[in-house]
């Protein structure tokens, strides 16, 4: 079974708007949960990550992801979108001794 | 900090021939990984080394995948009798410990077209 599930393939949000990428994951204890950022011919780049502590956890570019344990929920946010924030996205989580991806959201930012 | 290299970014082969890719990881990281990931997909773990010290292998990786890290440092993938389902992009990544909660750095992949 997958451990982190991204029920949008893909997210179209104005440029200048708030933009919500959402993810959900498996309960397994205490969850480890990463996002990382993928732009054409480029490799994955890691964002940000939830260990434990504040349920707000502030990344790279601007991102940040809210933890939210009774939704099993770990959505990315961004308060106002750049056309450049257009790439596809990759939540995952950490399981034994490796993290495990979901399938991906396609962010396009129109100008 | 020169990241995570892979060599070749691109290989072009035919059916049934045989490929090896090489990942460099950065340089005090001991856990190595390769994942693939096809169009589509996310990218889906194939196997890892911590050290010289391969410590597991998915079911996805068949016989005809081996992978090597014999000095601990810079590691191989190897693909036997390539097959067209084996197209897809050949991800390589390390993290400084193995611990659930480090993230691990990717370099930019080896795009594998089987012709």
């Amino acid at each position: 079974a997958q451990s982190v599930a991204q029920p949008e393939d893909q997210v179209n949000v104005a440029e200048g708007n708030p933009l919500t990428v959402k993810c959900t994951y498996s309960v397994s204890g205490n969850p480890y949960l990463f996002w990382y950022v993928q732009y054409p011919n480029r490799g994955l780049q890691f964002l940000l990550k939830y260990i434990t502590g504040d349920n707000l956890v502030k990344g790279s570019y601007g991102f940040e992801a809210e933890f939210n344990k009774s939704q099993t929920s770990f959505h990315l946010k961004k308060p106002s979108a750049l056309v450049s924030d257009s790439a596809l996205y990759f939540c995952a989580q950490g399981k034994d001794d490796k993290i495990i991806f979901g399938k991906g959201t396609r962010l396009h930012i129109l100008p | 900090d020169t990241g995570v290299s892979q060599d070749p970014r691109h290989k072009i082969t035919k059916r049934g021939q045989n490929v090896t890719f090489r990942c460099d990881p950065i340089s005090e990281h001991n856990r190595l990984y390769w994942y693939r990931q096809t169009l589509g997909q996310g990218p889906e773990f194939l196997t890892y080394f911590q050290n010289e010290a391969q410590l597991e292998k998915s079911r996805l990786l068949s016989d005809r995948f081996s992978a090597e890290r014999p000095k601990g440092s810079f590691s191989t993938l190897e693909i036997q009798r390539t097959e067209q389902g084996d197209s897809a992009m050949y991800l390589c990544a390390s993290s400084q410990d193995g611990r659930r909660n480090t993230e691990a750095f990717f370099g930019q992949g080896t795009r594998l077209t089987v012709v």
